[in-house]
């Protein structure tokens, strides 16, 4: 059973950057066949895709976030991890790591992990 | 404002047959297989539906999905007082502005 877990700093102050690393058990992050997702909900309202990585290094970037993210993958340690400069309030939210199945015939999230609340606040 | 579009809320009565639908575009639902997510209260979502149709393992019959042209449609039948939760539609998006995931604002459902 795969199992994601996220963990970083629940408060940032507003004009730093937001770092966040997801843990990968269960399973080997350099397996071929899925991307790891960031993807954040703030408060009460919907899912935001933030982008994915495959274990090579090969990313894909919301274009409304892609000035400000870097998603990066840590094969040694089953890790990847999530960098948004310069946040405001408005990036306040719950942030899901999760594991993207991408096949020929389907493509999709298969398992998330819990989310962590990142605040932006002084 | 998301780029695909969903009621946001939806409602009916234990036993009753739901829809809920997402409209997207040519760039996305038109080009592209949706997936259906459904997120519990204070949990992460789950996957629902995938490829437009295919019910993951342990996911009832009751759920159903489709899609014709640029919108797709999750049918809930037998509604269930445990079917209450927030529903998300998803696809990809390939078009000049970039080549992303975007999902639906989400829907509502009350049982009531």
């Amino acid at each position: 059973q795969v199992q994601l877990q996220e963990s970083g700093p629940g408060l940032v102050k507003p004009s730093q950057t937001l770092s966040l690393t997801c843990t990968v058990s269960g399973g080997s992050i350099s397996s071929g066949g899925y991307y790891w997702s960031w993807i954040r909900q703030h408060p009460g309202k919907g899912l935001e895709w933030i982008g994915y990585i495959y274990y090579s290094g090969s990313t894909y970037y919301n274009p409304s976030l892609k000035s400000r993210v870097t998603i990066s993958v840590d094969t040694s340690k089953n890790q990847f991890s999530l960098k948004l400069s310069s946040v405001t309030a408005a990036d306040t939210a719950v942030y899901y790591c999760a594991r993207h199945i991408k096949h020929t015939y389907y493509d999709f999230i298969d398992y998330w992990g819990q989310g962590t609340l990142v605040t932006v606040s002084s | 404002q998301s780029v695909l579009t969903q009621p946001p809320s939806a409602s009916g009565t234990p036993g009753q047959r739901v829809t809920i639908s997402c409209s997207g575009s040519s760039s996305n639902i038109g080009s592209n297989t949706v997936n259906w997510y459904q997120q519990l209260p204070g949990t992460a979502p789950k996957l629902l539906i995938y490829s437009n149709n295919q019910r993951p393992s342990g996911v009832p019959d009751r759920f159903s999905g489709s899609k014709s042209g640029t919108s797709a449609s999750l049918a809930i039948s037998g509604l269930q007082s445990e079917d209450e939760a927030d529903y998300y539609c998803a696809a990809w998006d390939d078009s000049l502005n970039g080549r992303y995931w975007v999902f639906g604002g989400g829907t509502k459902l009350t049982v009531l």
